[in-house]
């Protein structure tokens, strides 16, 4: 089974950016891997942000945006508020067979 | 407003077996592929399975193959899962996940709120 890495940790100060990104062990990531994006606070369960590479749920701030760089899937935050501190996890899928990362525990600080 | 409600959860020994429901509501149930995911303990997401809307379709993770079932009556709006042979490691929270189609390889798109699985003596 396919390995999905992420950055175990980030730190951004309020008002920066920064980004997160999905790597697999398989090569580069495409957009026929559908990259999505979830964010879970503590206690709470996680809701979709991101889905196929770079489409915003109804709910997703305008400051996440989802793309491809550098062979990898990415979820820029631009603007970071304090409430946006969270554990974010990416899924890609591999004809049919899904497979989460293990999260980026983002800090606003 | 879409809400998914899971029931079912509880302690159980190893090797027994549990069945999960997760009641749907606000959508149109049997237009929609349906999703479990877990998180054990302080841990990450995990892929569990997935059916599709009218049921003819699954898919399950290697971990759980041969020991979960995923079925739905769309006549009820509810998804299960049934969960046997359990392990100490099947411990999480399992959440219900909302498809964003009909087919098993649409993605996630509104998630429960999660039932506890205790695998225990």
């Amino acid at each position: 089974q396919a390995v999905v890495t992420q950055e175990p940790s980030l730190t951004v100060s309020p008002g920066g950016t920064v980004t997160l990104t999905c790597g697999s062990s398989t090569g580069a990531v495409i957009s026929g891997h559908y990259p999505y994006w979830f964010q879970q606070k503590p206690g709470q369960a996680p809701r979709t942000l991101i889905y196929d590479t770079n489409n915003k749920h109804s709910w997703t701030p305008a400051r996440f945006s989802g793309s491809l760089l550098g062979g990898k899937a990415a979820l820029t935050l631009s603007g970071a508020q304090p409430e946006d501190e969270a554990e974010y996890y990416c899924l890609l899928s591999y004809s049919g067979a899904r497979v989460f990362g293990g999260g980026t525990k983002l800090t606003v600080l | 407003e879409v809400q998914l409600v899971e029931s079912g959860g509880g302690l159980v020994q190893p090797g027994g077996s549990l069945r999960l429901s997760c009641s749907a509501s606000g959508f149109t149930f049997s237009s929609y592929a349906m999703n479990w995911v877990r998180q054990a303990p302080e841990k990450g997401l995990e892929y569990v399975s997935v059916i599709s809307s009218n049921g003819g379709s699954t898919y399950y993770a290697d971990s759980v193959k041969g020991r979960f079932t995923i079925s739905r009556d769309n006549s009820k709006n509810t998804l299960y899962l049934q969960m046997s042979s359990l392990r100490a490691e099947d411990t999480a929270v399992f959440y219900c996940v909302k498809s964003f189609g009909g087919v098993v390889y649409n993605g996630l798109d509104v998630w429960g709120q999660g039932t506890t699985v205790t695998v225990s003596s």
